[in-house]
């Protein structure tokens, strides 16, 4: 069961480049998220997805924007990198238990990301 | 927002001690999760908790839904080397279609 797959696992970007962090995940879950965890720190929120077509914002947003055309794929995209945007980044996915609760979410082994 | 308050915040702890964190809020929450981290990988589910009061295990882990819905605990029996990593508490409001989560217990365990 490969689960949830991120790409790339190690990324080096310059100051205002543009990248693409892939998400994929092969369990047929609906909700999918995307966190990022600086050093020593908790996850936060940026973007997630309750459906394909279907995307809002979380804790922090600025500077990422996500798509979800199908059910399998969440990538976040980077616009303008900035140092601030250096950290390790996790998608996730679940498959809501019922009507009002996202059910356990499954990570990926995550991307991490320097700015330079 | 909503906030979850993890403590403490590291434990450094002899092998075979048993171990306590918890997870407070200010808010009340209708589902509780504890997740493992291990180093370079991302967060496995470790207990996830529906009901309040409600007491699981998973091996030497027992985690408990605090009775009035704003807190839970995790405790780990007689530790071993392979517990290390950070523990992270997750906290989800019923309908809000997202997870709040801790800051994380990072635990190191001394042969």
């Amino acid at each position: 069961n490969a689960g949830v797959t991120q790409t790339p696992k190690f990324r080096i970007l310059k100051i205002g480049q543009s990248m693409t962090l892939q998400c994929t995940q092969d369990m047929n879950h609906n909700y999918m998220y995307w966190y990022r965890q600086d050093p020593g720190m908790g996850l936060k929120l940026i973007y997630y997805s309750v459906g394909a077509g279907i995307t809002d914002k979380g804790e922090v947003p600025n500077g990422y924007n996500v798509s979800r055309s199908t059910t399998e794929d969440f990538p976040l995209r980077l616009e303008l990198a900035a140092p601030s945007q250096t950290s390790v980044y996790f998608c996730a996915s679940s498959s809501p238990r019922d009507r009002g609760y996202t059910g356990e979410l499954f990570f990926g082994e995550g991307s991490r990301l320097t700015v330079l | 927002g909503q906030q979850l308050n993890q403590s403490p915040q590291s434990m450094f702890i002899q092998e075979g001690e048993d171990v306590s964190m918890n997870c407070t809020s200010s808010s009340i929450f209708n589902t509780w999760l504890w997740y493992k981290q291990e180093p370079g990988e991302g967060p496995v589910l470790l207990i996830a908790l529906y009901k309040a009061g409600e007491l699981t295990s998973n091996g030497r882990l027992t985690a408990q839904f605090g009775i009035t819905r704003k807190d839970s605990f995790l405790n780990i029996s007689a530790s071993i080397p392979s517990d290390v990593g950070i523990y992270f508490c997750a906290g989800q409001v019923r309908g809000a279609q997202k997870l709040v989560f801790g800051q994380g217990t990072r635990l190191t365990i001394n042969p």
